[in-house]
């Protein structure tokens, strides 16, 4: 297993675009975290799975943001009609149920440009 | 509001002396605070933890240190080495079961040979 893999690395959009992005977890753990990280700025929650089911999602995340994790494995994060303030990191991240000490693993994330 | 709070954007040090990043919260309900460290291009990487119920962590060359009654903890380098230059991120954690962490704005350590 070679840890979080975001897909794609870098994506340059036109305002108004839909965009989706993916998200493959280390395979045995359960939960998935998406992160959104401007500059200058610490990474901020956006939503989490637990399996398949998304058990929280932050009001940052408004009605153009939709977040998938079919059967559990994979993630799709999709953000439709783009506007130049989503341009920003996205990042994921996985860990199990009960690691909050043990840190998550983040992938490389996907650099969102909106021109 | 900025529940978790890192005030210095940048700090230089000596290789081989002794780095301190520090970081404030206001939340007295965190479970957990953790620091990460970030290269460019690449995503956090987790570095150590501690939990509310302790005063201090250490891993071979990181301590960290939490002093509640001041809602405050420190990370200690010692000693510090080039390898360690890059943004360190203090973040919390624990307040319900979801385990998401609330990150500060970073502090970029540059260690210089």
């Amino acid at each position: 297993d070679t840890g979080v893999s975001q897909n794609p690395r870098h994506k340059i959009t036109k305002r108004g675009q839909n965009v989706t992005f993916r998200c493959d977890p280390i395979s045995e753990h359960n939960r998935l975290y998406w992160y959104r990280q401007t500059l200058g700025q610490g990474p901020e929650f956006l939503t989490y799975f637990q399996n398949e089911a998304q058990l929280e999602k932050s009001r940052l995340l408004s009605d153009r943001f939709s977040a998938e994790r079919p059967k559990g494995s994979f993630s799709t994060l999709e953000i439709q009609r783009t506007e130049q303030g989503d341009s920003a990191m996205y990042l994921c991240a996985s860990s199990l149920v009960g690691g909050a000490g043990s840190g998550y693993t983040f992938g490389s994330g996907t650099r969102l440009t909106v021109v | 509001d900025q529940q978790v709070k890192q005030n210095s954007p940048s700090l230089s040090v000596q290789e081989g002396r002794i780095s301190i990043l520090n970081c404030d919260y206001t939340n007295s309900m965190f479970d957990y605070f953790l620091w990460y460290k970030k290269y460019p291009a690449e995503g956090p990487t987790f570095l150590i933890s501690i939990s509310s119920i302790k005063d201090k962590n250490e891993d071979g060359r990181f301590t960290v240190f939490l002093n509640k009654s001041a809602k405050h903890l420190s990370l200690h380098i010692v000693p510090s080495q080039p390898g360690d230059s890059a943004v360190y991120f203090c973040a919390a954690s624990g307040m319900d079961s979801s385990y998401k962490l609330i990150f500060g704005s970073g502090t970029r350590l540059l260690v210089r040979p």
